[in-house]
């Protein structure tokens, strides 16, 4: 399996600019997306592809990257983008990382 | 608007089966690959099972080959995941998502409680 590894996280203030980072075991060329999950609902896609920003999400959010590093970034932070932030891969088996979770300041 | 809903969720104990069910309303269900995603309590995502938007293809993760099996009813716009031989690990909220590689459509979950 293709092991995505994130930074467990984060803590910034409304109006920075954050980026997550997600780093997978293998390349998975561009085949790699960003949700967000707030507690106790379900996860939304963001980003897919590393950098195509999904339909409805604000564009303080784009990812970056290919291969093995990959870059969700939020430019600017607001208090309602506090979440965990997971990385998941389609170039096989689709894996997830283990979530990146933003808190505010 | 596309509308994933589960159902069938439960306490169950170990070793019994369970079938869980996704009623899918808003889009051309026959057209989709369809995949199950899973999340232990205060844990991570994980990815369970994918199905074609045919149901000729099936993929399944390693822990749960053999035990569970996905499946769907186009002309009942419906997803289903027939779980057998449960085990403590297997609890988890279950969701159901629309999608073969990422998942831009997500239900709002069923919570599968494997416990005697």
């Amino acid at each position: 399996d293709t092991v995505l590894t994130q930074s467990p996280a984060l803590a910034v203030s409304p109006g920075e600019r954050v980026t997550i980072s997600c780093r997978a075991s293998e390349s998975v060329s561009t085949l790699m997306h960003w949700y967000q999950q707030k507690p106790g609902q379900q996860p939304t896609l963001l980003i897919y592809l590393a950098s195509n920003l999904e339909s409805g999400v604000p564009a303080r959010f784009s990812g970056s990257g290919s291969g093995t590093d990959f870059t969700l970034t939020i430019d600017p932070v607001e208090a309602d983008d506090t979440a965990t932030y997971y990385c998941q891969q389609s170039w096989n088996d689709p894996t997830f990382g283990g979530g990146t979770k933003l808190e505010l300041k | 608007e596309v509308q994933l809903v589960e159902s069938g969720g439960g306490l169950v104990q170990p070793g019994r089966s369970m079938k869980l069910s996704c009623a899918a309303s808003g889009f051309t269900f026959s057209n989709y690959g369809m995949a199950w995603v899973r999340q232990a309590p205060t844990k991570g995502l994980e990815w369970v099972a994918t199905i074609s938007y045919d149901g000729s293809s099936t993929y399944y993760r390693d822990s749960v080959k053999g035990r569970f099996t996905i499946s769907r009813d186009n002309a009942k716009s419906t997803l289903y995941l027939q779980m057998n031989s449960l085990r403590s690990e297997d609890t988890a909220t279950y969701y159901c998502t629309r999608g073969a590689s990422y998942y831009p459509y997500w239900g709002q979950g069923t919570l599968v409680t494997v416990s005697s």
